[in-house]
């Protein structure tokens, strides 16, 4: 069964821009959750999706949002970047309520110059 | 609010010492407990989860034991190898929810 997938791997971008990241989960899992990773910050939540509702978010401002598609596909979206944005987001799926397993991709690293 | 304490890094052992991580919480409730463990350049794997107080999580020599009545869920492995050298983080997750609340990490280097 293919894992949890990220596009992109890297990403450079540059102040007031803003991104798109996207993740795939796990077949059949239906929770897609966000975190960022930073070295001053260490791994915060962003926010939890299941079945096309955001049900959990972490906090940050309102620059940073996300949405789920019917297909349990999941993008987060950063806009007006700034240089403190620069980090590894993470997307990590589950199989639903009750289950406890939550199952990384390999991250998207975010640069913002 | 809900917080995990773990112990700061480096690590560094030489192969086949004896690993502890330290690893307290702060939650109110019934948490469940998650070791997870980072390689270079890498997602986060699941290393082994405990959902109970007194459940030992157990995977690949690696274990834990949830302990309520300390908080704790310290990482234990035997005899480490190199290809150990990882960052470990602890986590919980509050039964209402799926967010993870994660400790800051901690850094393991294994030599030879």
């Amino acid at each position: 069964k293919a894992g949890v997938t990220q596009t992109p791997r890297y990403l450079i971008k540059t102040r007031g821009q803003q991104v798109t990241l996207s993740c795939s989960p796990i077949s059949g899992h239906r929770s897609v959750s966000w975190y960022q990773q930073t070295p001053g910050q260490g791994l915060q939540f962003l926010f939890e999706y299941f079945s096309e509702t955001q049900r959990n978010k972490g906090n940050f401002p309102g620059r940073f949002s996300g949405r789920q598609f019917s297909n349990s596909r999941s993008e987060m979206n950063v806009s007006t970047l700034e240089l403190g944005d620069s980090a590894l987001y993470l997307c990590a799926s589950k199989r639903g309520t009750g289950a406890h397993e939550q199952y990384f991709g390999p991250g998207t690293r975010l640069t913002v110059t | 609010g809900d917080s995990v304490t773990q112990m700061e890094g480096p690590v560094t052992l030489s192969e086949e010492a004896f690993l502890t991580i330290n690893c307290t919480y702060t939650a109110t409730g019934y948490p469940s407990l998650f070791w997870y463990v980072q390689y270079p350049g890498e997602g986060l794997q699941l290393l082994l989860k405990a959902t109970k107080a007194d459940d030992k999580g157990s995977n690949k020599g690696f274990e834990a034991t949830y302990r309520k009545e300390t908080t704790s869920f310290h990482l234990e492995k035997g005899s480490v190898q190199v290809s150990d050298s990882a960052v470990y983080f602890c986590a919980l997750e509050k039964a209402a929810g799926n967010k993870l609340t994660f400790g800051g990490g901690t850094r393991v280097l294994v030599k030879p």
